[in-house]
């Protein structure tokens, strides 16, 4: 089946470290999205990618950095510059034409302790 | 800048009743997408509903309807004879550039809906 792959589900990663959180799909989609979500709050776009080898900054983009170096694949680097990076993370793709909604993994819960 | 704004954080209804919760968006754009997404407590996104800019219908699926109006900019969601299931927080999204990817899809804050037995 289709669709896209985070992973992993629940992150615990010590204060200082980076962190890199996993995103694939096989939808062919050209465009892929990563947004975070704090408790209770809206999706934050923090970088988006409409081609490979390609990417832009979101809203909240400092802190983080991404690639793209293949299609399938946008891995979100969580660095220790970011300030508080306890969050849910979603990864979403969408494609090219026609109805462009996108789709979202089951998103990684990060909790820096 | 684009923006899409929410202003029901929260919202109770009674099973069956229908529902509209609301969802305005600024854009200098002449075409963009609006969606609406749900969202369990389990955390994954459910794609609800689309509508284009240049659309001239409000698009329906099932037992949701878009309300929109453009020159009002708004894009309400409306959930006809709502059901347990329906509780959720739902978010309004737009993407700028119709039905081109290339460009960001940004969110609103949500709106929680708790359905009442």
């Amino acid at each position: 089946d289709g669709g896209i792959t985070q992973s992993p589900k629940y992150l615990f990663r010590k204060e200082g470290q980076n962190v890199t959180l996993s995103c694939e799909q096989n939808l062919n989609h050209d465009a892929m999205y990563w947004y975070r979500q704090d408790p209770g709050q809206g999706l934050r776009l923090i970088y988006y990618s409409q081609i490979v080898n390609d990417f832009q900054k979101g809203d909240i983009a400092e802190g983080y950095s991404v690639s793209r170096e293949k299609k399938e694949s946008f891995p979100l680097t969580v660095t220790s510059a970011q300030k508080n990076p306890t969050a849910f993370y979603l990864c979403a793709s969408s494609a090219g034409q026609g109805r462009t909604e996108a789709f979202f993994g089951q998103g990684t819960r990060l909790t820096v302790v | 800048a684009q923006k899409i704004t929410q202003t029901q954080p929260g919202m109770f209804v009674q099973e069956k009743e229908a529902v509209t919760l609301d969802c305005t968006y600024d854009t200098s754009d002449q075409s963009y997408g609006l969606f609406w997404y749900k969202q369990p407590s389990s955390g994954e996104m459910i794609f609800l509903i689309y509508q284009g800019s240049y659309d001239e219908q409000n698009a329906t699926e099932g037992r949701y309807s878009l309300n929109f109006q453009k020159a009002r900019k708004s894009a309400n969601l409306v959930i006809s004879a709502s059901q347990l299931g329906d509780s959720a927080m739902y978010f309004c999204a737009m993407r700028e550039g119709g039905y081109s990817s290339a460009s960001k899809i940004i969110f609103g804050s949500g709106t929680r809906l708790s359905i009442r037995p």
